[in-house]
């Protein structure tokens, strides 16, 4: 079965120093590993995906994904946080092996980014 | 750039009632989906609608749940004989194309469910 776990509830960083949001994974199959971000009343907002390829991906306002299939993460970083960054964020999963579209997401991370 | 979009906004309903909340998905797009978040939790996966069938669902998606392509551009989701742990919001997501599961899924602003 897939899951997802986001180890920490909310993170706290100061404006203009590197953010880290952490993710960690399972499934059986190949993972394809997804960050979405959601602001207060607002849908779902992708941010970058890994499907398969380069480990580093780069995806929308900075933000770029490690994936490391030893450690099964995909944490989320971004070199130097904005105040606008403030936003909760959601690692989701899908099971490549199934070939379907069912996405798991984590409890998510609520970003504070402090000016 | 398109989006998709999803009515009412808020819906309140008593409790055994039916509502439906509409999606529309992004014009070319094929796959469709429903999701729930309840307030403070993790968003949840209930369906996925293919060339007018249900490819997945999860447990959740039980008889109380139906979903339907009345047209060529809405998707939408019927909760029957609602109950207070409906209270939730419901994204509908949609994706270019299904087969393979590497797509994006757009997610729409989502419609919030009071049931009282």
């Amino acid at each position: 079965a897939q899951s997802v776990a986001q180890p920490e509830d909310q993170v706290n960083v100061a404006e203009g120093n590197p953010l880290t949001v952490k993710c960690t994974y399972s499934v059986s199959g190949n993972p394809y590993l997804f960050w979405y971000v959601q602001y207060p009343n607002r849908g779902l907002q992708f941010l970058l995906k890994y499907i398969t390829g380069d480990n580093l991906v780069k995806g929308s306002y900075g933000f770029e994904a490690e994936f490391n299939k030893s450690q099964t993460s995909f944490h989320l970083k971004k070199p130097s946080a904005l105040v606008s960054d403030s936003a909760l964020y959601f690692c989701a999963v899908r099971d490549g092996g199934t070939g379907g579209f069912k996405t798991i997401f984590g409890a998510g991370t609520r970003l504070f980014v402090k000016a | 750039e398109p989006e998709v979009t999803q009515t009412p906004s808020h819906q309140v309903t008593q409790m055994g009632q039916e509502v439906i909340l509409r999606c529309v998905p992004i014009s070319n797009h094929l796959y469709f989906y429903w999701y729930r978040q309840i307030l403070g939790q993790k968003v949840e996966f209930l369906v996925s609608f293919y060339n007018n069938e249900i490819s997945e669902k999860s447990e959740i998606f039980d008889d109380q749940f139906s979903v339907e392509r009345p047209d060529g551009s809405n998707f939408t989701l019927k909760i029957r004989s609602t109950k207070l742990e409906d209270s939730a919001m419901y994204f509908c997501a949609s994706t270019p194309r299904g087969w393979g599961g590497t797509d994006t899924q757009y997610f729409g602003p989502g419609t919030r469910l009071t049931v009282l």
